[in-house]
Formats: structure tokens, sequence, C-alpha cells
């Protein structure tokens, strides 16, 4: 059984940047995206990017590009995202989820509170 | 806002059915598969209907999921008080948000 564990939650100020793992353990992984998805109140949910550990290939709404970036170390099955210039509307509840050929298998969640 | 839409609320009797409507376009319900996801609160989404009919294991046969052009619908029959939880639909469909669009999901209360 997959399970994606992501880290705690985090505070930061405006146009600063945030980064979050997503560890993946008790399957294969490696060969699937992994997707990036956050969530919030007003908005619901929406895809911000993905990346093929294998292959290091990624692939980034056109809404984040220039601002997201998604690494994998295959070494430690960890995936991180990397989001810069935080703007307040970028408070949300942060996912990553396993894609194959649908999310079927997502991490907790990572709270990220964007405030001065 | 989200690209598929669904209401915003629902509510049901125990031993009731009811039915979440999840509305989109020819781009993505109209050709993709539709799935549905059920999210408690505080948890993680999971994964109910996939390819628009289909339940993973796992998932009792009280929940089905239906489409028909470009809208789907997620039905629960026999309703239970633990099934009090969001519900959001989810299709491939190419837009500024990506490929993978979502509806803004619907609060189902067990009256």
């Amino acid at each position: 059984q997959v399970q994606l564990v992501q880290s705690g939650a985090e505070v930061k100020k405006p146009g600063s940047s945030v980064k979050v793992s997503c560890k993946a353990s008790g399957g294969t992984v490696s060969t699937f995206a992994i997707s990036w998805l956050r969530q919030t109140p007003g908005q619901g949910l929406e895809w911000m990017g993905q990346i093929i550990p294998v292959s290091g290939m990624t692939t980034y709404a056109q809404k984040f590009q220039g601002r997201l970036t998604i690494t994998a170390d295959e070494s430690t099955t960890t995936v991180y995202m990397e989001l810069s210039s935080l703007r307040s509307e970028g408070t949300a509840v942060y996912y990553c989820a396993r894609l194959g050929p649908y999310f079927d298998y997502w991490g907790q969640g990572t709270l990220v509170t964007v405030s001065s | 806002q989200s690209v598929l839409t669904q209401p915003p609320s629902a509510s049901g009797t125990p031993g009731q059915r009811v039915t979440i409507s999840c509305s989109g376009l020819t781009s993505n319900i109209g050709i993709q598969y539709v799935y549905w996801y059920q999210q408690l609160p505080g948890t993680a989404p999971k994964l109910l209907i996939y390819r628009n009919n289909q339940r993973p294991s796992g998932v009792p046969d009280r929940f089905s999921g239906s489409k028909s052009g470009t809208s789907a619908s997620l039905a629960i029959s026999g309703l239970r008080s633990e099934d009090e939880a969001d519900y959001f639909c989810a299709a491939w469909g190419e837009s500024l948000s990506g490929p993978w669009v979502f509806g803004g999901g619907t609060k189902l209360t067990v009256l």
C-alpha cells in the first residue's frame, strides 16, 4: 500500500518561498507522476504541476509557471514542491498525490499560511 | 471559480438516496472520464468512482456514478451518517489551471 507523508504546516510572509516535501513508501511511485494540488475554501482544488521521478520530467500549470519548482530525490523517494513569491491567496492546504491514471494515493496535506 | 460546476450543498435523511451533479464542457466531461472523491473533514480526498462509473475495491455499492453529455452525477443510496462529507468531481481537460479540472465540491449533510 502506497503511503505519501508530507511535511508539517508552514507560516510564510508575502513575497517569500515555501518548500513542502512528500515522502513515498510502500509501493511504486518513481514511474508514476506525482502531482501537487492545492485546496482553498473559495477556489476548491487546483492542480499545480507534477513530476515523474524516474525521469525528472516536470509539467506545470500555466498559472504557476516561473514560481513553481517540483523536484524529486529518488534515493530518499521524496518529492519536493517549492512555490516562490507567495501571495496571501496562496494560503491553502497543499497535497501531493500519485497519478496513475487518476489520483489514487494522496498525502495528508500541508497547510501553508501566507500572512504578514 | 472552479471549472466544473457542482451545487455547494446537498442533504438527506438516513436511508434516502441523494444525487450530486457535476457540470462541465465538451472539452472536459464531454470527452473525458469523470472521477468522484469523498473528503471527510480534515482528511485527504479518497477516490470513490473512477472512469465515470467504476468503484475501487472497498467502496460500497451504495455509491454509483453516471455520465451523460457534459454532465455527471454521483448517487448515494441508503444514506448513512458516515456519508456526511464533501464530494467533488474531477476530469481531464485543458485549462489555465492545467490538464486536470475540478468541481468546487458539494457538502453533504445527513439530517
